[in-house]
């Protein structure tokens, strides 16, 4: 089967400015995660998304920060405008079901670099 | 909130040495424990997990882990390095039980370089 996708796999912009996300979970899987992993730390959740709705938001920085999953299969993550610091590679995974016990696959991430 | 540290950022190893990272979580719930490894370029991939039973698990690649709940701890070990195993090592954990949402609490990581 077919992995995570994500896109693009790099972006670099200058501080102030709009970025955008884009994350194609495989197929069928109905939980979808973002995470952020800054450069010499491990990743950290931003959001988590259930079929269409959001389960999890409280990591998110909602004053620069959005995303959405409209039709319950691909998202994708905003950020607006941006800062210095949201440099980082921003991590798509999904999950096949609601069972903890089942594994979480990630994408290729997107490298952001804000200048 | 539970939290994970992974006590090693930089472990340099001559091939067939053997390998040991120390993961160490605080939760006073029941948590399910997973090692991820990200190779040079490319992405996250799961190397082992526990979720309960047997706490010394076995994943692939040689990789094992032992959980020892009173120690809070789920350290990686393997008994001879290849330089193929020169990558990032992340554990994580994540709460079990209803409303848990699978969310995933990563350590910082350890860079391991294997020397050929």
């Amino acid at each position: 089967e077919a992995g995570v996708a994500q896109s693009p796999r790099y972006k670099i912009i200058e501080k102030r400015q709009s970025v955008a996300f884009w994350c194609n979970p495989i197929s069928g899987h109905a939980t979808l995660y973002w995470y952020q992993q800054i450069l010499g730390q491990g990743p950290k959740l931003l959001i988590q998304f259930q079929n269409n709705g959001v389960v999890d938001d409280s990591q998110l920085p909602k004053d620069r920060f959005s995303a959405e999953r409209l039709k319950g299969v691909d998202s994708t993550l905003k950020i607006q405008p941006a800062k210095l610091e949201d440099s980082a590679v921003y991590l798509c995974a999904s999950i096949g079901g609601q069972s903890s016990y089942n594994e979480q696959f990630f994408g290729p991430g997107t490298r952001l670099t804000v200048l | 909130a539970q939290s994970v540290s992974q006590h090693n950022h930089h472990v340099i190893l001559s091939e067939a040495a053997s390998l040991e990272l120390g993961c160490n979580y605080s939760y006073g719930g029941t948590v399910n424990l997973f090692w991820y490894v990200q190779y040079p370029g490319q992405h996250l991939q799961l190397l082992l997990k526990y979720f309960s039973g047997d706490p010394l698990v076995k994943g692939i690649k040689g990789f094992e882990a032992e959980f020892i709940k009173s120690k809070f701890s789920f350290n990686l070990r393997k008994p001879s390095v290849q330089w193929s195993d020169t990558a990032e090592y992340f554990c994580a954990v994540t709460r079990r039980g209803n409303n848990a949402g699978n969310m995933l609490t990563f350590g910082g990581g350890t860079r391991l370089m294997v020397k050929p």
